[in-house]
């Protein structure tokens, strides 16, 4: 059973500073790793989104990669701004299955002015 | 485009009594998934349709949960009778389905919270 860990669980940072934030599966025969941005009370939108085949995927101050061998996606955030401050979920599409997301709990980043 | 529509917002009721959520995906996606997502956790799936037809409603508690896509395109999911662990926000995604091209995007709405009392 596919199971996906998000590390930490919650980071504090000052304006400006670059992080970067972990997502673990356990099982590496996966279609997609889709990295989403969730606000308080809100639905998820999606940010990037890494086809198997691929190492990483960029958009603007973001930045994914993806390990799928070791079962590891990092997404890097450049330059952060307070409007990054929201919790951010990874999830994966396991191979075989019904095509659901199987996700993190998340990390809930806040970024201090 | 317009994205993913879920409506109510929120939904307050008290145990026992019936709910419904309305969901309108984008158009033209022919896969539609709902979601629930407990406080602090990430969402799981409910139930999976591929244009009328329900392909996965494995994790769907079928006692008192149900649901439905007529025409392929608007969707409802309904608990009768709903109980205070039903607690949740309720989320329905989309997906175009580029199997070929390996690629799943879903695309969320901004869910219903629901809070049985």
């Amino acid at each position: 059973k596919q199971e996906v860990t998000q590390i930490p669980a919650a980071l504090s940072v000052p304006e400006g500073e670059n992080l970067v934030l972990n997502c673990s599966f356990t099982d590496s025969a996966i279609y997609n790793l889709q990295w989403f941005r969730q606000d308080p009370g809100k639905g998820l939108t999606s940010l990037l989104l890494i086809q198997s085949s691929q190492r990483e995927q960029t958009s603007g101050r973001l930045n994914a990669s993806l390990d799928k061998s070791s079962g590891r996606s990092t997404l890097y955030i450049a330059a952060s701004q307070p409007g990054d401050s929201a919790t951010y979920l990874c999830a994966v599409i396991p191979q075989g299955g019904s095509e659901k997301l199987v996700f993190g709990k998340g990390t809930k980043l806040t970024v201090n002015p | 485009e317009a994205g993913v529509v879920q409506s109510p917002r929120y939904k307050i009721i008290e145990k026992k009594q019936p709910v419904a959520f309305w969901c309108n995906p984008i158009s033209g996606h022919n896969t539609l998934y709902w979601y629930r997502q407990n406080l602090g956790q990430g969402p799981e799936l409910l139930i999976r349709y591929e244009n009328e037809e329900a392909v996965d409603d494995s994790q769907l508690p079928k006692d008192r949960f149900s649901a439905e896509r007529l025409k392929g395109v608007d969707s409802t999911l309904k608990i009768q009778p709903a109980e205070l662990g039903d607690s949740a926000v309720y989320l329905c995604a989309s997906s175009l389905g580029r199997r070929r091209q390996g690629i799943y995007e879903q695309y969320f709405g901004p869910g219903t919270r629901l809070t049985v009392t």
